[in-house]
């Protein structure tokens, strides 16, 4: 049973509109969340995370967006430039874990940005 | 500053053959995970370490493949005999438990093909 999915394995977007990525859970346990960002023959890094007490975190052009009662959380890129062409990840651990290294990873959505 | 440092980038070997992947953690972290990411299972966790410890190995898929950190600044992991079905990217990544808070850094990866 995945616990972490992201239903849309790709996205396509014009450059300077808004880039949605979405992301489901079904561990309730589940109190932390985090959105990866990958390149191609790099590593994911990390884009931006959120708490479950709280529903939005922004930074920049980058907007996180949780709704614990759907199990559901968003990534939002405003506005999107052809740089932002990646897999993105979603991931999701508990606090009760001992490390967020246990975070369970979604399979990721690749976005492009068309110029 | 230095990130997480893999090598191989890299790897085509034959089947039965003993294959040893490294990683060197950015220097100051205690925790290290080996992740492998595939097209069919995407990215999941196969070992972490804390403090050179290993915690829990519940991700490594058989006897075949087994992991080590003798010390705090290196870790392998070794897949012997390998197979062609374990031709993935294998990502070593690391955090510092409580200062990393639920972020932990990745290495660019070593791409393995067994053949």
């Amino acid at each position: 049973d995945q616990q972490v999915k992201q239903n849309s394995p790709s996205l396509s977007v014009q450059e300077g509109r808004i880039s949605i990525l979405n992301c489901d859970y079904t561990n309730s346990m589940f109190d932390y969340f985090l959105w990866y960002k990958k390149y191609p023959a790099e590593g994911p890094t990390f884009l931006i995370s959120i708490s479950s007490i709280k529903d939005k975190n922004e930074d920049g052009r980058f907007t996180v967006f949780l709704n614990k009662s759907a199990k559901h959380l968003s990534l939002h890129i405003v506005p999107s430039q052809p740089g932002d062409s990646a897999v993105y990840f979603c991931a999701a651990s508990a606090r009760v874990y001992t490390n967020a290294g246990k975070s369970t990873f979604g399979d990721g959505t690749t976005l492009t940005v068309k110029p | 500053d230095a990130g997480v440092i893999q090598s191989p980038r890299h790897e085509v070997t034959e089947m039965g053959q003993e294959v040893t992947l490294r990683c060197k953690p950015i220097s100051g972290h205690n925790s290290l995970f080996w992740y492998r990411q595939t097209m069919m299972r995407g990215l999941e966790l196969l070992i972490y370490f804390n403090n050179n410890v290993p915690i829990d190995d519940s991700g490594m898929p058989e006897d075949r493949f087994s992991a080590k950190m003798p010390n705090a600044s290196f870790s392998t992991l070794k897949i012997q005999p390998s197979e062609p079905r374990d031709s993935a990217v294998y990502f070593c990544a690391s955090n510092h438990r409580r200062l990393s808070g639920n972020t932990i850094y990745f290495g660019e990866g070593s791409w393995l093909t067994v053949v």
